[in-house]
C-alpha cells in the first residue's frame, strides 16, 4: 500500500502570507505512460465534506482561486496558498489515486496567526 | 445538478449489519469510479472502497471481508453493505465520485455502540 505522509500537522500563517503544505508518498505516483502524477489535494472545513482543490498534482479544479497551487512529481508534492485569506482556514489532505487502496495523508490544519 | 445523497446511517450494536445507500443525480453511476470514504470523529479521511466502471472492486484492509460495495445501474444507486461492525467503524461515511474525488455527498453518520 502507498503511504502518504503530510507535514506539518498544523501551521499558523498571517493573513496575506504564504502557506506551504508538504506531502510525501512511500512510492512514486507518477505513471510513466502518460507522465501524470496521480495526486490530489482537498480542503475540508468543519462540518463539511472535503472539496477537491487540485488533481494531477498541479491542475486546479474549476472555481478554485488561483492563490492555490500544486507542485511536485514522483514522491514529493507541495500545496501552496500564496496569500492566505480568512476563508482558507481548514484542514488540507493529499490523496494518491495511483493504485488501490487509495490513500489519504493525515491532514494539515491551517490557522490564522 | 450533480449530487450525491447518502442514506441509511444510524446506531448499531457491535457485530451488527447495516447497508448504506447513495442516490446519484446528474450523472451515471455505472460510468464512473465510485467510492466510500469515512471519517471517524475528530480524525482524518479514510478511504474505504471503490467500484470501477468496469465493475472491479477494492477495499481498505480494515474492512476487507466485512464490507461489500455494489451498485444498481437501473436505480443509479451505490451501496455499502457493512457486516460484523466494530466500534472502530464509527464514522461519517461519504459517497464520492472519481479516482480524484470531484463530487462528495454530505455524509451519513454510523455509530457502532452497545
Amino acid at each position: 500500500d502507498i503511504v502518504m505522509t503530510q507535514s506539518p500537522d498544523s501551521l499558523a500563517v498571517s493573513l496575506g502570507e504564504r502557506a506551504t503544505i508538504n506531502c510525501k508518498s512511500s512510492q512514486s505516483v507518477l505513471y510513466r505512460s502518460n507522465n501524470q502524477n496521480y495526486l490530489g489535494w482537498y480542503q475540508q472545513k468543519p462540518g463539511q465534506p472535503p472539496k477537491l482543490l487540485i488533481y494531477w498534482a498541479s491542475t486546479r479544479e474549476s472555481g478554485v482561486p488561483d492563490r492555490f497551487s500544486g507542485s511536485g512529481s514522483g514522491t514529493d508534492f507541495t500545496l501552496t496558498i500564496s496569500s492566505l485569506q480568512a476563508e482558507d482556514v481548514a484542514v488540507y489532505y493529499c490523496q494518491q489515486y495511483y493504485a488501490p487502496p487509495l490513500t489519504f495523508g493525515g491532514g494539515t490544519r491551517v490557522e490564522i496567526k | 445538478e450533480v449530487q450525491l445523497v447518502e442514506i441509511g446511517g444510524g446506531l448499531i450494536q457491535p457485530g451488527g449489519s447495516l447497508r448504506l445507500s447513495c442516490a446519484a443525480s446528474g450523472f451515471i453511476v455505472s460510468s464512473n469510479y465510485m467510492n466510500w470514504v469515512r471519517q471517524a470523529p475528530g480524525k482524518g479521511l479514510e478511504w474505504v472502497s471503490i467500484i470501477y466502471s468496469g465493475g472491479a472492486t477494492y477495499y481498505a484492509d480494515s474492512v476487507k471481508g466485512r464490507f461489500t460495495i455494489s451498485r444498481d445501474n437501473s436505480k443509479n444507486m451505490l451501496y455499502l453493505q457493512m457486516n460484523s461492525l466494530r466500534d472502530e467503524d464509527t464514522a461519517v461515511y461519504y459517497c464520492a465520485r472519481g479516482n480524484y474525488i470531484d463530487v462528495w455527498g454530505k455524509g451519513t453518520t454510523v455509530t457502532v455502540s452497545s
